[in-house]
Parts: C-alpha cells; structure tokens; sequence
C-alpha cells in the first residue's frame, strides 16, 4: 500500500534561518504533490502544488522540489518567521483526487 | 475570499446515534470531499463526490457512511449508528476545475465529533 513518509515529527529553526522539511513515498507515482500547513484545531491550508514533470516551483518564500526517481519532496521556507510556525504536511494526489496526507512536520521557528 | 463552512462546530452524540455533519462548499466548486483526523493523528481520507456521485472512498468509508448533496449548497456525511473509534475532527473540503487532477483543495475549520 501507499506509504508517506515526513522526516522530523517537530523541527526547531532561529528566525532567519532556511526551514528544510522532507516527504518520502513508496509504492506509489502520484502525478501531483502538494503541501498544506495546518495550525492546532484548523483544517488544512493549501500552499504549492507540484506536477510530476516539474522539478521545482516557488510560491514567495515557499520552494518545493519534486524527485520522482528519488521518490523525494523537499519544501524550504526562507527567512522563516515565528509567524511561519505550524504544522506541514505532504499529500499525495489520487486519480479521483483524493488526497494521501502525510503525518506532518511541525516546525517551530524560534524568535 | 469565498471559503468552506461547516456546522456544528462541535457535536457530541452518544454511541448508536446517527449523527449528519453539514458542509457548504465554495459555490462555483464541483468536487467534494470528507476527510477526518483522530487527535494526534494524520488527516485520512473519506469520500470524494463529484456528479451527484461517489467517486472514490475509502476502507473507512464503510457501510455506516453515507454523503449526499440535498440541494445545489449543502453537501452532507451522515454515520448511521455512531462508534467510539468515530469521534474525530471531520474536515470537508471541495476543489474547482471539470476533470482531472491537480487542484488544490480548500478545507473548513472542521466538525469535532465526540461519541460517549
């Protein structure tokens, strides 16, 4: 079956600092990734979405990169800011469009 | 900027009891989701609804579910005979677009469910 994978349950950063959280998958060629934040108690919140065919797409001080062969997404936050502090998660897109979530990242970025 | 909405915000119902949670999607939107997230746990998918139709559920998604969409704005998840294991927060979600993948989805705040 479909496994994701989100390295680091919680990662803490310094303000300023580049935020680096990692989506692993197996067993599965999702044509579309995306990446939503979730803050405590709120559904989530759609950021960037990546085709199969896109290697890297930026959104402001979002990048997500998208390695197919490596089975690999990579979201940077640059300049973080405290205000950037929730949780992340990787999902991946089904042909009905159902969304497979990962269990998230929290990040916390530190003043 | 035209969100999800979802009532109640919270519902609490005893076990057996069926229960209806009730979204209203973006209006021009055309898909339609249920998804819910246990506390502590990951957001897992229910059912997408497209055409006056299941498009694709899950294993959870079993006989005590069902969604329908009553008129042209509500769109609603009913659980038959309510479980401990259901109480969760219930997300509704809806995405524009004709066909295809590779739309973003757009969540409501949620319905937590609490089964006694």
């Amino acid at each position: 079956s479909q496994k994701i994978e989100q390295n680091s349950e919680a990662l803490n950063i310094q303000e300023g600092k580049t935020a680096t959280l990692t989506c692993n998958y197996t067993n599965y060629s999702p044509a579309y990734l995306q990446w939503y934040r979730q803050d405590p108690g709120r559904g989530p919140v759609f950021l960037l979405l990546i085709r199969e065919n896109e290697k890297e797409k930026r959104k402001e001080r979002l990048k997500v990169t998208f390695d197919t062969t490596l089975k690999q997404s990579l979201f940077h936050i640059t300049a973080s800011q405290p205000a950037d502090s929730a949780t992340y998660l990787c999902a991946l897109e089904g042909s009905a469009r159902q969304l497979t979530f990962g269990s998230g990242t929290q990040l916390t970025v530190l003043p | 900027e035209p969100e999800v909405t979802q009532t109640p915000s919270h519902q609490v119902t005893q076990m057996g009891q069926e229960v209806i949670l009730r979204c209203v999607p973006i209006s021009n939107h055309l898909y339609f989701y249920w998804y819910r997230q246990i506390l502590g746990q990951k957001v897992e998918f229910l059912v997408s609804f497209y055409n006056n139709e299941i498009s694709e559920k899950s294993e959870i998604f079993d006989d005590q579910f069902s969604v329908e969409r009553p008129d042209g704005s509500n769109f609603t998840l009913k659980i038959r005979s309510t479980k401990l294991e259901d109480s969760a927060m219930y997300f509704c979600a809806s995405s524009a677009g004709t066909g295809g993948a590779g739309y973003e989805q757009y969540f409501g705040p949620g319905t937590r469910l609490t089964v006694t």
